[in-house]
């Protein structure tokens, strides 16, 4: 299947930092990505749909200007954590799509101290 | 809105068969999804469903009813490496995906 990485996979920051999350398709081309954010114990929850050359479309409740979203290219999505807080630790996941199908990466661990 | 419903957890021995269900109440509906995730881990793609009835591949099947608004994910001879979380996902418009919370499936010898 197609392959979705992300980088870093583990990240510790302090508090009021800022923290960019890669995201990258290795062998197909992606127009269309998506960051999902889970808590433990929780499901994931979508965040933002990443559009190559476009501006992001945020879920209700995210707020855009914490979480910066930039679909530079083809094959890679970032999203910047501005101005991290505790509340902000969690697992920061992206997908990409491909026809019907949507492939994860691996995730990204951010815990924030 | 999107309303995702999975049981929490459940435990089964090797070699037995599971069925965890789902069901959903969301408007927009484009089909239904089926992810495997391990502890700390991302999800793996296992089925995607979009019409009605019953599709096979290996050991997982999968099946859908749109007019009841129900899915399930059956495992068939499972095995250890089936210990996980298993999630279904509605996707409501523009390949947006909503999760349920997933149902921990444990394996026994």
């Amino acid at each position: 299947g197609a392959v979705v990485s992300q980088h870093p996979s583990w990240v510790i920051c302090k508090s009021g930092t800022s923290v960019k999350i890669e995201c990258r398709s290795l062998d197909f081309q992606a127009t269309t990505m998506f960051w999902y954010r889970q808590f433990p114990k929780q499901s994931l929850m979508l965040m933002a749909t990443s559009n190559e050359g476009s501006k992001a479309t945020y879920e209700q409740g995210v707020e855009k200007d914490k979480f910066l979203i930039n679909h530079a290219s083809l094959t890679l999505s970032t999203l910047t954590v501005t101005s991290a807080h505790p509340e902000d630790s969690s697992f920061y996941i992206c997908s990409a799509r491909t026809s019907h199908e949507q492939y994860f990466g691996p995730g990204t661990r951010l815990t924030v101290t | 809105g999107q309303n995702i419903d999975q049981p929490t957890e459940m435990t089964a021995t090797e070699g037995a068969i599971v069925q965890i269900n789902c069901t959903y109440q969301t408007s927009g509906f484009n089909g239904l999804f089926w992810y495997q995730q391990h502890a700390g881990e991302a999800p793996t793609f296992l089925s995607y469903n979009v019409l009605d009835g019953l599709e096979e591949k290996g050991r997982f099947s999968s099946f859908l009813s749109r007019s009841k608004g129900y899915s399930y994910l059956l495992l068939k001879e499972l095995q250890m490496k089936d210990s996980a979380s298993y999630l279904c996902a509605d996707n409501y418009g523009n390949n947006r995906l909503a999760f349920g919370k997933g149902n921990q499936v444990v394996v026994i010898p």
